[in-house]
């Protein structure tokens, strides 16, 4: 089975505080992912990855960034903690997918994040 | 700009009826559909997939159901168990890995 792995299920910080959420995939996936949710919107794309050292903005990126040094290891950075950020925050991973199939995205179990 | 949309918050459903959970879309280019299941405190886990060259997918109690001529999907339970209580997300893809989820349907089975 694969093991996504987020390193806090819960973190409270201060506002401007910079907040690091770490993810670890144990199955060579190639694509690793972070999301928020949030109340009545769903899941929101805040960046991916899909190599080491790669990586590319998804659909809200603004005061985050990321890093991926490692093949298994997808880091996200909120460089100075603003209280509308306080959301859940989902990493997932997922092997490339090849036309016509899909390799479905695998979660990790959310960390929650508070900022006061 | 909501590509993918769920417009039922909430659905409940008596145990060993169908559940029927809807999805629409606007962008004709999505080329593989997905549904998720998330419990509370849990990631989503994925549920089952339908490829935009196909109509219906089956997988057990599990049916997706895709209309490309409405952008309208459908997951539909039979029979619904009180474990298949939780969020319900449906998710497109547009020819890469990334994918555009709607706002979820949470789904509650009554026995």
């Amino acid at each position: 089975d694969v093991k996504v792995t987020q390193s806090s299920r819960y973190l409270v910080k201060r506002t401007g505080e910079k907040v690091f959420l770490e993810c670890v995939q144990d199955m060579d996936h190639e694509n690793m992912f972070w999301y928020r949710q949030d109340p009545g919107l769903g899941l929101r794309l805040i960046y991916f990855s899909y190599d080491v050292k790669m990586k590319e903005k998804g659909d809200i990126p603004e005061g985050y960034s990321v890093s991926r040094e490692k093949k298994e290891r997808f880091s996200l950075i909120l460089e100075s903690a603003s209280t509308n950020q306080t959301s859940m925050y989902l990493c997932a991973s997922s092997r490339i997918s090849s036309a016509p199939s899909n390799q479905p995205q695998h979660f990790g179990d959310g960390t929650r994040l508070s900022i006061l | 700009d909501q590509q993918v949309k769920q417009n039922s918050p909430s659905l409940s459903v008596q145990e060993g009826r169908i559940s029927i959970l809807n999805c629409d879309y606007t962008n004709s280019m999505f080329d593989y559909f997905l549904w998720y299941k998330k419990y509370p405190a849990e990631g989503p886990t994925f549920l089952i997939s339908i490829s935009s060259i196909k109509d219906k997918n089956e997988d057990g109690r599990f049916t997706v159901f895709l209309n490309k001529s409405a952008k309208h999907l459908s997951l539909h339970i039979v029979p619904s168990q009180p474990g298949d209580s939780a969020v319900y997300f449906c998710a497109a893809r547009k020819l890469t890995d990334k994918l555009i989820f709607g706002t979820g349907t949470r789904l509650q089975v009554f026995p």
